[in-house]
C-alpha cells in the first residue's frame, strides 16, 4: 500500500536556524509530490508542490523541496527559519491506489515546527 | 472568492447519536474530498466525488459512514452511531477539473467533532 513517511513528529528550532523535514513515499510509479502547512488555527493550504522537471522546487515563504527519485524522499527546507513559520507541516503524494481506482492524495502523519524567538 | 466552507465549525455530540457535516465547496470545483484528521495521526482518506460518476468510498472506516454529494456541489458526510474513537477534525476539500494527477486540492478550515 502507498504510504508517506515523515521522519520528525516535533522539530523545535530557534530563529534563523536552517530546516530540513524529512518525507519518504513507498511508490514505485509516477507521483505528484506536495508540502501542505497548517498554521494555528487556520487550515491547511500548499506550499509547494512537484509533478515533473527540475527536482528543486520552490514554494511561498522561502521553502523549497528536493525530489531524489532513487531515494524515494522529497525533503522540505528552509535556510533560516522565522517565528512565524511555526505550524504543522504535512508531505503529501498523489498517485493511483490500485490499478482502476482514483487517484488519491496519501499524507503523511505530519511534522509540527516550534521556532523560538 | 470563497473558499471551501464547511459547518459546523465544531459539533458536541454523544456517544450513539448520528451527526452531519456539510461542505461547500469552491464554485467550479468538480472534485470533492472528505478527511478525518486525528491527533498524530495526518490525514486519512475517507472518499471521493468527482463530478457525476460514482464515488470512491474506499477510506470510509464503517458502514456508519456515509457521505452524499447534491447536485454536484455540497456533500454532507454522515456520521451514524458515533463512538468516541469517531472524535477528530473532519476535513473537506475540493479541485478544480482537470488533470487529476496534478489536482491541487483546497481545503476547508473542518469540523471538529467530539463524541461524549
Amino acid at each position: 500500500a502507498q504510504s508517506v513517511s515523515q521522519h520528525n513528529h516535533h522539530v523545535i528550532l530557534s530563529e534563523a536556524a536552517s530546516l530540513e523535514l524529512g518525507c519518504n513515499y513507498s511508490y514505485g510509479g509516477t507521483v505528484n509530490l506536495f508540502w501542505y502547512v497548517q498554521y494555528p488555527g487556520q487550515h491547511l493550504q500548499l506550499l509547494l508542490k512537484y509533478f515533473s522537471g527540475d527536482p528543486l522546487v520552490k514554494g511561498i515563504k522561502g521553502f523549497e523541496a528536493e525530489f531524489i527519485k532513487s531515494k524515494f524522499s522529497f525533503n522540505l527546507r528552509k535556510p533560516s527559519v522565522q517565528w512565524s513559520d511555526t505550524a504543522e507541516y504535512f508531505c503529501a503524494v498523489n498517485a493511483r491506489i490500485s490499478g482502476a481506482g482514483s487517484y488519491q492524495l496519501t499524507f503523511g502523519k505530519g511534522t509540527k515546527l516550534s521556532v523560538i524567538p | 472568492g470563497a473558499g471551501v466552507s464547511q459547518s459546523p465549525s465544531n459539533k458536541v455530540t454523544e456517544k450513539g447519536k448520528d451527526v452531519e457535516l456539510r461542505c461547500d465547496p469552491i464554485s467550479g470545483h468538480t472534485a470533492l474530498y472528505w478527511y478525518r484528521q486525528s491527533l498524530g495521526q495526518g490525514l486519512e482518506f475517507l472518499i471521493y466525488f468527482q463530478g457525476n460518476s460514482a464515488p470512491d468510498k474506499s477510506g470510509l472506516p464503517s458502514d456508519r459512514f456515509s457521505a452524499e454529494r447534491t447536485g454536484g456541489s455540497v456533500s454532507t458526510l454522515t456520521i451514524q452511531r458515533t463512538q468516541q474513537e469517531d472524535s477528530a477534525v473532519y476535513l473537506c476539500a475540493s479541485s478544480r477539473p482537470g488533470d487529476e494527477t496534478k489536482n491541487i486540492q483546497y481545503f476547508g478550515a473542518g469540523t471538529r467533532l467530539s463524541v461524549l
